[in-house]
């Protein structure tokens, strides 16, 4: 079975613009949640969709924005990139279980560096 | 708020030593604890854990969850230069996929 899959794997911007990063989870798995990774925070939860709707979000600004589609890729979009949004942004999938959510696995994640 | 601190930050070993890896937390609504191995990619899940006092183990790597101290512990026995790596230590909120991440321990093993 094939892992989560995250496009693109590297990423140069500068301040101002935007991007958007994809994710596509492993088969049958239609939970996906998005992580920021950067060496001064360590891994903090963005947010998280379920059948297309965002059940979760974390505490960053309303620039940090997602969504599912019907196949359960999702995307995220980050508008007027600063400095500090430098970071490896981590998709990670899982099986919904009506008792519990399962585990969670991770892509390899979007380098992004903004100049 | 909730938090999750992994101690020790950093350890440096050599090959055959066996090691603990800590990690305590404080979680609103608390439903699990997942320890993932991150090498210069992304996290590979090891364990979770969701019920006190029952160990479960992979190999050299086993873990253990304390939910009345709130605590979970990973030990590595024999360990390998393939070991190193940052280990990272998660504690899932009920209800939801939020995990909240501990900032890792940076294990080295040395041959």
């Amino acid at each position: 079975k094939a892992g989560v899959t995250q496009t693109p794997r590297y990423l140069i911007k500068t301040r101002g613009q935007q991007v958007t990063l994809s994710c596509s989870p492993i088969s049958g798995h239609r939970s996906v949640s998005w992580y920021q990774q950067t060496p001064g925070q360590g891994l903090q939860f963005l947010f998280e969709y379920f059948s297309e709707t965002q059940r979760n979000k974390g505490n960053f600004p309303g620039r940090f924005s997602g969504r599912q589609f019907s196949n359960s890729r999702s995307e995220m979009n980050v508008s007027t990139l600063e400095l500090g949004d430098s970071a490896l942004y981590l998709c990670a999938s899982s099986v919904k279980r009506v008792e519990g959510h399962g585990e969670q696995y991770f892509g390899p994640g979007t380098r992004l560096t903004v100049t | 708020e909730d938090k999750v601190v992994q101690s020790p930050l950093s350890l440096v070993v050599h090959e055959g030593d066996t090691v603990t890896l800590n990690c305590s937390y404080e979680v609103t609504n608390f439903r699990s604890l997942l320890w993932y191995k991150q090498e210069k990619k992304a996290p590979t899940f090891l364990f979770m854990l969701t019920s006190s006092g029952i160990e479960k183990k992979s190999g050299r790597l086993s873990s253990i969850l304390d939910k009345k101290e709130l605590f979970s512990i990973l030990n590595i026995t024999a360990t390998q230069t393939g070991d190193s790596a940052v280990y990272l230590c998660a504690a899932e909120q009920g209800g939801s996929e939020k995990l909240v991440f501990g900032k890792g321990t940076k294990l080295t093993v040395n041959p």
